[in-house]
């Protein structure tokens, strides 16, 4: 089993401030990494695809960068809002591991009002 | 237009009972992916299927789970004899094409309690 981490494991900020989270994940065969957001009682929901070295995706007020050389991503979320309120899990796929996606165990994001 | 459902929700099942858990994907969607999860941990891949092939079952934890998908649309998770180990929430999850370049579209997951 490939080690995924993600930190902090929960978060809590207010209403405006802007926040980031890391996924860590072996640096070695990348072949992808996911980011995904997930609102309780509601289905996990895609936000990234990163496949390159250096590639940096935007959807609003949310991007991700990446490094795969040194094995990590980082999510941003600027001027956080209530509704941004998730878990938000990364997803790692290994050139060697058949069409297995690791997931780390997420980290849960609070937006106090 | 309809995501990814999965049922039931929830199911209790008594130690030693089987369960089937069903997964309705994206029409269209080749790869389908199902996944564990624990509490307090992230999913954990079970299987995957390009159309109606079970391409790995790797992540399966015993001889006990079977997943099939015979028309390349939905998809059956069936535990066996089932343990209070198995507890936990089944995720099912589609993509558009084979590939980990794809995003996935999960459904609501089946939250399954062994008493």
């Amino acid at each position: 089993i490939l080690n995924v981490e993600q930190s902090p494991q929960s978060l809590h900020v207010q209403e405006g401030d802007s926040t980031n989270f890391t996924c860590s994940f072996p640096s070695s065969n990348f072949y992808a990494l996911h980011w995904y957001r997930w609102e309780t009682a509601k289905s996990p929901e895609a936000l990234f695809v990163m496949t390159l070295n250096g590639d940096e995706k935007k959807k609003g007020r949310i991007s991700a960068t990446l490094n795969t050389k040194e094995g990590y991503s980082y999510l941003y979320i600027k001027g956080s809002q209530p509704e941004d309120s998730a878990t938000y899990l990364c997803a790692f796929k290994h050139t060697n591991t058949g069409n297995q996606f690791y997931f780390g165990t997420g980290t849960s994001l609070t937006v106090i009002p | 237009g309809a995501g990814v459902s999965q049922s039931p929700r929830y199911k209790v099942a008594k130690r030693g009972q089987d369960v089937a858990l069903r997964c309705d994907p994206i029409s269209g969607h080749v790869s389908l992916f199902w996944y564990q999860q624990a509490l307090g941990q992230g999913p954990e891949f079970l299987t995957y299927f390009q159309n109606e092939a079970q391409l790995d079952k790797s992540g399966l934890p015993s001889d006990r789970f079977f997943a099939e998908r015979p028309e390349g649309s939905v998809s059956t998770l069936k535990i066996q004899r089932t343990q209070q180990e198995d507890s936990a929430v089944y995720l099912c999850a589609s993509s558009l094409a084979a590939g980990p370049h794809h995003e996935q579209y999960f459904g609501p997951g089946t939250r399954l309690t062994v008493t």
